[in-house]
């Protein structure tokens, strides 16, 4: 098994410009998480989605942040329009059940200039 | 104050030494986790606690319900070790709530 796969691993993009995150979980879990880590909060949920549907999207810091997960697959994050305040790495988990098979993506390290 | 909390922050040992990271968190939980974040930024999913004690290889973790505490020990600790360690607790919901972190380096 790949393991939960992260793209891309790093991106640059200047402020202003739409950025789209994805990943692919690993192939029978049925949760999907996104998480942002800075220096500065650590590691915060933004999103998960059990069976592809939003379940709570309560960390997704305001209406430039948008997550969708067309199938079982495939999960996008996007920032539109992007900040430099968005700078971070930005992981997808995705897990069994809520408590098994808990396995992290590589993350995408985005720099907003 | 934060729920979950975690001491030390930073920890430097020497190779051999035993570890011990411990985590208090305030809010009622279901489960807890042990987290490991590798220089390179990978994180790694380390334990899964509900209650009692787990072990896997050099790794143990423990945990007491009732004072609100988790440990995770590192016997014969190594280089290799060194990481970024994270305690993450999950309320009852999906939801995780996340430590600081405590960065552990073990010196050759």
């Amino acid at each position: 098994d790949a393991g939960v796969i992260q793209s891309p691993r790093h991106e640059v993009t200047e402020m202003g410009q739409e950025v789209t995150l994805r990943c692919k979980p690993i192939s029978g879990h049925d949760y999907l998480f996104w998480y942002r880590q800075t220096m500065m909060r650590g590691l915060e949920l933004l999103i998960y989605f059990n069976n592809n549907v939003p379940i709570d999207d309560s960390g997704m810091p305001e209406d430039r942040f948008s997550a969708k997960m067309p199938n079982a697959s495939f999960s996008t994050l996007k920032i539109q329009p992007s900040e430099p305040r968005d700078s971070a790495v930005y992981f997808c988990a995705s897990s069994l059940d809520s408590w098994y098979g808990y396995t992290f993506g590589s993350g995408t390290r985005l720099t907003v200039v | 104050k934060n729920e979950v909390e975690q001491s030390p922050q930073n920890l430097t040992a020497q190779e051999g030494e035993f570890i011990t990271i411990n985590c208090s968190y305030s809010v009622g939980i279901s489960a807890l986790h042990w987290l490991q974040q590798h220089p390179g930024g990978g994180i790694v999913s380390l334990f899964m606690l509900s209650s009692g004690k787990k072990k896997h290889g050099r790794l143990i973790a423990t945990i007491n319900i009732q004072e609100k505490h988790s440990s995770l020990h590192i016997t014969a600790s190594h280089p290799r070790d060194s990481a970024v360690y994270i305690c993450a607790v999950n309320n009852y919901g999906q939801n995780f709530v996340f430590g600081p972190g405590t960065r552990l380096s073990v010196l050759p």
